[in-house]
């Protein structure tokens, strides 16, 4: 089934450890993104990339990377977790950066708590 | 700053009729898409509109005021189904979204 699928679902992380969420699209698209979803506010743009080889930050990027060596996948590491990064995090895809509706698909999510 | 504004919660009846509003201020505008969110799983892409008039998509219509900054997607027919999470997102002048916190749509019987 064509789409988008994160791993892992969900993970329990002590302060202070590294972390990678993994993300990887069959759609062929150019522009993929990671969001954090919090209770009470709209989802947030961590990263970004409009094609491979290319990335940018988006609102909140602090204590996160991200790299695009390929098409396909966008994995987003945590360098040193801490408490304030328990969040639900989306990654999504599209196959424009600009121009028509540029339609976001979303992969399941992965839920990830800091202890 | 840039600000999406919608209810935080909603109620109503299956079989009848619900108008979920969405106000908007941002740099510019590119854009409005509405997505739902059923708990626990993945937004899903419902509507856009990029000029001012009602887009109607089966039981789903949205419509857009820029003007007036405004939108609202209107759902008939409510079914138990509908019971989700509805996000405004609007896109600005860099084309980065602008996501509301969502409206939680409950449904009853």
């Amino acid at each position: 089934i064509a789409g988008i699928t994160q791993a892992p679902t969900s993970q329990i992380l002590a302060a202070g450890r590294r972390m990678t969420l993994r993300c990887t699209q069959d759609m062929r698209h150019n522009a993929m993104y990671w969001y954090r979803q919090d209770l009470g506010l709209g989802l947030r743009l961590i990263h970004y990339s409009n094609t491979a080889g290319t990335t940018g930050k988006g609102e909140v990027p602090d204590g996160y990377s991200v790299s695009r060596a390929n098409t396909d996948d966008f994995p987003l590491t945590l360098a040193s977790a801490v408490p304030s990064q328990t969040s639900v995090y989306f990654c999504a895809s599209s196959d424009s950066t600009s121009s028509g509706a540029n339609v976001l698909t979303f992969g399941a999510g992965s839920r990830l708590t800091v202890l | 700053g840039q600000n999406i504004d919608q209810p935080t919660e909603m109620t109503a009846t299956e079989g009848a009729i619900v108008q979920i509003n969405c106000t908007y201020q941002t740099s510019g505008f590119n854009g409005l898409f509405w997505y739902q969110q059923h708990a626990g799983e993945a937004p899903t892409f419902l509507s856009y509109n990029v000029l001012d008039g009602l887009e109607e998509k089966g039981r789903f219509s949205s419509f857009l005021s820029r003007s007036k900054g405004y939108s609202y997607l209107l759902l008939k027919e409510l079914q138990m189904k509908d019971s989700a999470s509805y996000l405004c997102a609007v896109r600005d002048s860099n084309y980065q979204l602008i996501w509301g916190a969502g409206t939680k749509l409950i449904i009853k019987p």
